[in-house]
């Protein structure tokens, strides 16, 4: 099973459209967990951490599920602008001396007008 | 504020050749730095880590090497380039393993 494993999509969805994307992890030992965002040819970006008790900033709602080691991502009223690749992060652990950040391969989304 | 220098942004660089990319940070002191490349339409590896000065972790064997020798500078390097190190190098930092920064990232194509 892959560390971290994410639909590659693409999913293609209409403007003010709601779509979710999930993740699941297999180390769990994992503490940190976020969502980036890659625009094409660029560096990825934080886009959210995604704290246990969930967490929204926005229109994006992000999810923990420990015990099913999964996360989510959702995005409300979609924007042509939040047509990105979103790529899943896990890290073993949130204490000094931490480095391993695993990344998904990314889920791909296109919004469409 | 923190910030991350990566540069160059674009390189060509021939079969055989060496290689330097350099990184560096600012605005914070003894941050974990990374390595990473993505090649195209594939996901971020991993390459190296430093969590100091002096201290390289290799993630993944190849003819690539990483050096660091002042806090906020990561240098990556190769005597001889394969045309399978083309790729997207992303240069990250962070503090305690938490939220990674990255730079802009160099687009190396080996020909």
């Amino acid at each position: 099973r892959k560390e971290v494993e994410q639909d590659p999509g693409p999913f293609n969805v209409p403007e003010g459209a709601t779509v979710a994307f999930n993740c699941t992890y297999s180390n769990s030992a994992s503490q940190s967990f976020f969502w980036y965002r890659q625009d094409c040819r660029k560096e990825p970006k934080l886009l959210m951490s995604v704290y246990s008790s969930g967490n929204e900033d926005g229109r994006f709602t992000a999810q923990l599920n420990r015990a099913s080691q999964y996360i989510s991502l959702l995005i409300r009223d979609s924007k042509l602008s939040d047509s990105a690749t979103y790529l899943c992060v896990v890290s073993p652990n949130s204490g000094a001396g931490s480095y391993q950040l695993t990344f998904g391969k990314g889920t791909k989304l296109s919004v469409i007008p | 504020s923190q910030t991350i220098h990566q540069w160059p942004a674009t390189l060509v660089q021939p079969v055989g050749s060496p290689l330097s990319l350099e990184c560096t940070v600012e605005g914070t002191s003894n941050p974990n730095l990374y390595w990473y490349r993505q090649a195209a339409g594939r996901g971020l590896q991993l390459l190296f880590y430093s969590v100091g000065i002096g201290q390289i972790s290799s993630e993944v064997p190849q003819n690539l090497s990483a050096s660091r020798p002042q806090d906020r500078q990561f240098i990556l390097s190769s005597k001889k380039l394969l045309l399978s190190d083309s790729g997207f190098y992303l240069c990250a930092w962070s503090v305690r393993g938490v939220r990674a920064f990255f730079g802009q990232g160099t687009r190396l194509t080996v020909v």
